[in-house]
């Protein structure tokens, strides 16, 4: 099975704050690397798909990049709606699983 | 509009059993594989189960597998999840999700929790 691991587990940042988060997998995955936000008590939301095509309706100061092994999503400017929990997800070979996680609170 | 509204959670004992219903519309659900995810309290996500538009190809996360069973219905435009032989370990909000061409899942439903417990 392919292990995802999320760095860090969870991070404090402030409104306006360029953040990045990055995602391992133990196995070359090509671009098969989701990325999804969670709000507490909300389904996810997905936000990035094959490493770096933007879901509709997501905003663009959301991006994500890499291949293989390593990814990272970048907020380019934290927002107030940004403090969220964010996971990825590997969709290339079944099981489909998802990394541990990365909470974003306000500084 | 793209719903996906599951039903059939609750409260049930260690050992017994719980089926799960979603029931999409607002698109094409014959032409889209499916996606069950669960949550336990507090934790994260954690895939569960894959169906592919006719049911030719199903996959299972390990802690299900031989215990869960999915199923979909395209004529009634519904997805299911057969649970038996429960445990505590399987308490959490379970999500149906609309699975998209490289296997992401772009459209989830609002939840529903199953809770294990004597």
């Amino acid at each position: 099975d392919i292990q995802m691991t999320q760095s860090p587990s969870a991070l404090s940042a402030s409104v306006g704050d360029r953040i990045t988060i990055t995602c391992r997998a133990s196995q070359n995955i090509t671009s098969y690397l989701n990325w999804y936000q969670q709000k507490p008590g909300k389904a996810p939301k997905l936000l990035i798909y094959t490493a770096s095509s933007l879901q509709s309706g997501v905003p663009s100061r959301f991006s994500g990049s890499g291949s293989g092994t390593d990814f990272t999503l970048t907020i380019s400017s934290l927002q107030p709606d940004d403090f969220a929990t964010y996971y990825c997800q590997q969709s290339y070979n079944p099981p489909r699983d998802f990394g541990q996680g990365t909470k974003v609170e306000i500084k | 509009e793209v719903q996906l509204v599951e039903s059939g959670g609750g409260l049930v004992q260690p050992g017994g059993s719980l089926g799960l219903s979603c029931a999409a519309s607002g698109f094409i659900f014959s032409s889209y594989s499916m996606n069950w995810v669960r949550q336990a309290p507090g934790k994260g996500l954690e895939w569960v189960s894959y169906i592919s538009t006719i049911s030719s190809t199903i996959y299972y996360a390990d802690s299900v597998k031989g215990r869960f069973t999915i199923s979909r219905d395209n004529a009634k435009n519904s997805l299911y999840l057969q649970m038996n032989s429960l445990r505590a370990e399987d308490t959490a909000v379970y999500y149906c999700a609309r699975v998209g061409w490289f296997g992401e899942s772009n459209y989830w439903g609002q939840g529903i929790l199953v809770t294990v417990s004597s």
